[in-house]
């Protein structure tokens, strides 16, 4: 059974730039599309992105300018760098794979980042 | 840019079916895979169609999925209804650039 876990910082000022890392077990990252999702508190998901293991990507058109997916085949980590983050990007970020683009099979847990100074 | 719209929210009895709507506002539906996650309060979704009708293992298959090209909609049936399925629905699908669009949620109540 592959599993997905979160990790990174937790709290994140204003302008700065949020980092997360998503570590694959159980399975390979080559056999999969990853990608990042995000919950606002209390709101609904929204796409961030995905990668596959070669390192073609495909990001939300309104996050574009910002973000970065990048994947370390030899660790069976992908990460997730989003810049000049404000409180609008507080949020649940999730990890997940696919075996098509944009198709989810699997979830991490997922893990809260708050913008706030 | 493409949309998927969802009920707010739909309720109905255990034991009884409901059906959750996902209506898309361009283009055709059957054109791109239809998937529906399960979110229970607190903790992360869950993916219980994928492929417009594919259930994952371990999915009991009261849960189904299909489309109707005629509506451009997709639907998530569910029958038999526990408690333990009262949960918020998230369809999804992605657009001709393959990025991913989420549906805004529907919650189920069974009372």
């Amino acid at each position: 059974q592959v599993q997905l876990q979160e990790s990174g910082p937790r709290l994140v000022k204003p302008s700065e730039t949020l980092s997360l890392i998503c570590t694959v077990s159980g399975g390979s990252i080559t056999d999969y599309y990853w990608s990042w999702i995000r919950q606002p508190p209390g709101k609904g998901l929204e796409w961030i992105g995905y990668i596959y293991y070669s390192g073609s990507t495909n990001y939300n058109p309104s996050l574009k300018s910002r973000v970065t997916i990048s994947v370390d085949t030899s660790k069976n980590q992908f990460s997730l760098k989003l810049s000049s983050v404000t409180a609008a990007d507080t949020a649940v970020y999730y990890c997940a794979r696919g075996k098509l683009p944009a198709v989810i099979l699997g979830w991490g847990q997922g893990t809260l980042v708050t913008v706030s100074s | 840019n493409f949309m998927l719209t969802q009920p707010h929210s739909v309720s109905e009895s255990p034991g009884k079916t409901v059906t959750i709507s996902c209506t898309g506002s361009s283009g055709s539906i059957a054109s791109n895979f239809v998937q529906w996650y399960q979110q229970r309060p607190g903790s992360a979704p869950t993916t219980v169609i994928y492929e417009d009708d594919q259930r994952p293992s371990g999915v009991p298959d009261r849960f189904s999925g299909s489309i109707d090209s005629s509506s451009n909609s997709a639907s998530l049936t569910i029958s038999g209804l526990k408690t333990e399925d009262e949960a918020d629905y998230y369809c999804q699908s992605y657009d001709n650039n393959n990025q991913g669009v989420f549906g805004g949620g529907t919650k189920l109540t069974v009372l």
